[in-house]
């Protein structure tokens, strides 16, 4: 069974703190994603990897940057955490597959700013 | 640019049917469809790939017109553990092995005794 952990389920933080959310998968996949989700808005796309070391925007990564130095490990960080980015953040992963890519997610980093 | 969903909320009865749409501006290469139920991730239900087929789950089916940019996602005789959030993500043409979903806004199904 996949499994894709995320560090924490509920965070807080002031506003200009530098936030860290780390996600960890257990299957050796060469993908992993970095979503926020908001009502209305659905899953948006932050930013991306396809390797290690390499990384890809998404739609919206603004006020994010992502490091990925291990297979298994992405982490998304907020450089000066503002009150807009209150969300729920996910994390995904998938192993290529010729547009086969399953997606799975973590449970997910709520997401406080004060 | 996302794909739009439609609707963006469905309230049925046990035992009723529903469908929900997802239409894309770009040409797709693949759908995916995912159910997330409240406070757990998103899971995944299936994928469409270009040609038109049609796959199922279930009594939860879904449908690819690739010429419209357009998919469905069927319930059928709609059970309460079907109630939840829907989403389809897309794939465009040239994402190559990259994985990237760009996905809707959500259809947001709940089920009633």
């Amino acid at each position: 069974d996949v499994k894709v952990t995320q560090s924490s389920r509920y965070l807080v933080k002031r506003t200009g703190e530098k936030v860290f959310l780390e996600c960890v998968q257990d299957m050796d996949h060469e993908n992993m994603f970095w979503y926020r989700q908001d009502p209305g808005l659905g899953l948006r796309l932050i930013y991306f990897s396809y390797d290690v070391k390499m990384k890809e925007k998404g739609d919206i990564p603004e006020g994010y940057s992502v490091s990925r130095e291990k297979k298994e490990r992405f982490s998304l960080i907020l450089e000066s955490a503002s009150t807009n980015q209150t969300s729920m953040y996910l994390c995904a992963s998938s192993s290529p597959d010729r547009g086969q890519e399953t997606q799975y997610f973590g449970p997910g980093t709520r997401l406080l700013v004060l | 640019q996302q794909p739009v969903q439609s609707p963006q909320a469905v309230i049925l009865r046990e035992g009723e049917d529903a469908v929900i749409n997802c239409s894309s501006s770009k040409a797709l290469y693949s759908v995916h469809w995912y159910r997330q139920k409240h406070g757990e991730a998103p899971v995944f239900l299936m994928i469409l790939l270009k040609g038109g087929e049609q796959k199922g789950h279930e009594k939860i089916s879904a449908s690819f017109n690739e010429k419209k940019q357009q998919s469905s996602l069927y319930l059928t005789a709609s059970q309460l553990s079907y109630s939840g959030t829907y989403f389809c993500g897309t794939q465009t043409f040239g994402s190559g092995n990259t994985g990237k979903l760009i996905f809707g806004q959500g259809t947001t199904l709940q089920v009633k005794p």
